[in-house]
């Protein structure tokens, strides 16, 4: 499995700052993912991150208000822009291995990033 | 539509009991692949089993056992001889063909009682 690593762990943010989380592979993948966690709900998928090329959002989420940077084939980070209370959620980053074995269906998530806007 | 279904919010279940969460999805590709996920109270979402939509076999992995019923669209996930430490969220998930996102089901809580 792929070793996932992201910062901050958690943060306690004010309304209207930004935050940028990222998120570090200890191999080199294609697809990136981040989803969101609010509380007591399940992930929603905010984007898909390729290298090389802009992410891809899914509906609801906008580029102005979370941008993703893919730098590299091990690394992204996910910018939560002019927060509101409502942005406090488990923001998770997950990778789809690239090995070419059985295990390539699998996708493994990071440990998240605890966020409070208060 | 919802994709990915969990009729089961909560489960209790005693200790080395069997338990079998349920899902059940969605989908008009003929490929596809499902998804278990545990949850614990840390927050981390750790993989446990996949069930491609080709796949001759019900996938097992250790205790992990999913009961695959192409017809019916399920993918229940079975854990046998449970334990304390199972007690978590455990969300099932879906992706569709090509498509590399994975789509969550709303989650089942299960508490083991000792």
């Amino acid at each position: 499995s792929a070793v996932i690593s992201q910062k901050p762990s958690r943060d306690i943010c004010q309304r209207g700052t930004s935050l940028t989380i990222q998120c570090q592979v200890d191999s080199q993948v294609t697809m990136m993912f981040w989803y969101r966690q609010q509380p007591g709900q399940s992930l929603t998928l905010i984007a898909t991150a390729n290298q090389g090329s802009e992410a891809t959002y899914e509906s609801g989420f906008v580029i102005d208000k979370f941008p993703i940077s893919r730098p590299n084939l091990t690394f992204s980070t996910l910018t939560v822009s002019n927060m509101s209370p409502e942005d406090s959620s488990i923001y998770l980053c997950s990778v789809q291995p690239s090995t070419p074995d059985r295990r390539l269906h699998e996708q493994y998530f990071g440990p998240g990033t605890r966020l409070t806007v208060t | 539509a919802q994709k990915i279904t969990q009729t089961q919010p909560g489960m209790f279940v005693q200790e080395k009991e069997a338990v079998t969460l349920d899902c059940t999805y969605d989908t008009s590709d003929p490929s596809y692949g499902l998804f278990w996920y545990k949850q614990p109270s840390s927050g981390e979402m750790i993989f446990l089993i996949y069930q491609g939509s080709y796949d001759q076999q019900n996938a097992t992995e250790g205790r992990y056992s999913l009961n695959f019923q192409k017809a019916r669209k399920s993918a229940n996930l079975v854990i046998s001889a449970s334990q304390l430490g199972d007690s978590a969220m455990y969300f099932c998930a879906m992706r569709e063909g090509r498509a590399s996102k994975i789509i969550f089901g709303s989650g089942t809580r299960l508490s083991i009682r000792p």
